[in-house]
């Protein structure tokens, strides 16, 4: 299973709604991302956990949080967006090699991404 | 993380070879090139990766520059498929988690 699932993939929302976007993988990594792409943008990274821990956040405004419950699962949860918020919405996975013997982590490199969750907001 | 130079956009001919280029002449010693490519509506999807020596695998070939400033990415008989936007990126691997993605070439397959 090399996939990365992501529910719901199209999302509508009002301003003041809580929603949730979901990303799930099996395939053992320990390392997840979300991602956000404005239409003819690149990807801009969001978060990062590692090893269910969140490792990088980019200064991403409150109203986003993300929940990684579990090795295979990783949340978004969103609340009091605003209508420039609506984005195609990523989430990818990638490998951790084990620690080396210095204590640092090395990546396999590649990431899966998933499909992608398309969200509105009104 | 060095950036990258990647022209806009690119026409190809349908079964001919499609060369992309990527300027990376900032790249330090243990930084790798990485290639992504994403087709309309999809997630982004790994090609290849390499470090200084030419790298080949069953989607495209990584051409590598001996001085590591630039590097060429080829799919050797592009089909309609391969139209998308491909992404160069540069990424030190050791305790980095990040993959930052730069703005690409969009790579049009013309029948």
């Amino acid at each position: 299973d090399t996939e990365v699932t992501q529910t719901p993939k199209h999302l509508v929302m009002g301003m003041t709604n809580k929603k949730s976007l979901k990303c799930e993988q099996h395939m053992g990594h320990r390392a997840m991302y979300w991602y956000k792409q404005k239409a003819k943008k690149p990807p801009e990274l969001m978060f990062v956990y590692s090893y269910e821990k969140l490792s990088i956040n980019e200064s991403v405004p409150s109203r986003f949080s993300p929940e990684c419950p579990n090795s295979s699962l990783l949340n978004l949860h969103l609340h009091a967006l605003q209508p420039e918020d609506s984005a195609l919405y990523l989430c990818a996975s990638s490998q951790r090699r084990v620690l080396t013997t210095s204590g640092g982590a090395l990546n396999t490199g590649e990431l899966f991404f998933g499909e992608g969750s398309r969200l509105t907001v009104l | 993380d060095a950036k990258t130079t990647q022209p806009t956009s690119m026409d190809c001919a349908e079964g001919r070879a499609a060369n992309l280029p990527c300027n990376h002449s900032t790249i330090s010693g243990n930084e790798y090139v990485y290639w992504y490519r994403q087709i309309h509506s999809q997630g982004p999807q790994y090609i290849i990766h390499g470090l200084k020596n030419n790298e080949t695998n069953e989607m495209a070939s990584l051409i590598i520059t001996e001085d590591r400033k630039s590097s060429t990415l080829i799919l050797p008989h592009a089909t309609l498929r391969d139209t998308a936007v491909y992404y160069c990126i540069v990424r030190f691997n050791f305790g980095n988690e990040k993959l930052t993605f730069g703005t690409g070439t969009r790579l049009t397959i013309i029948p």
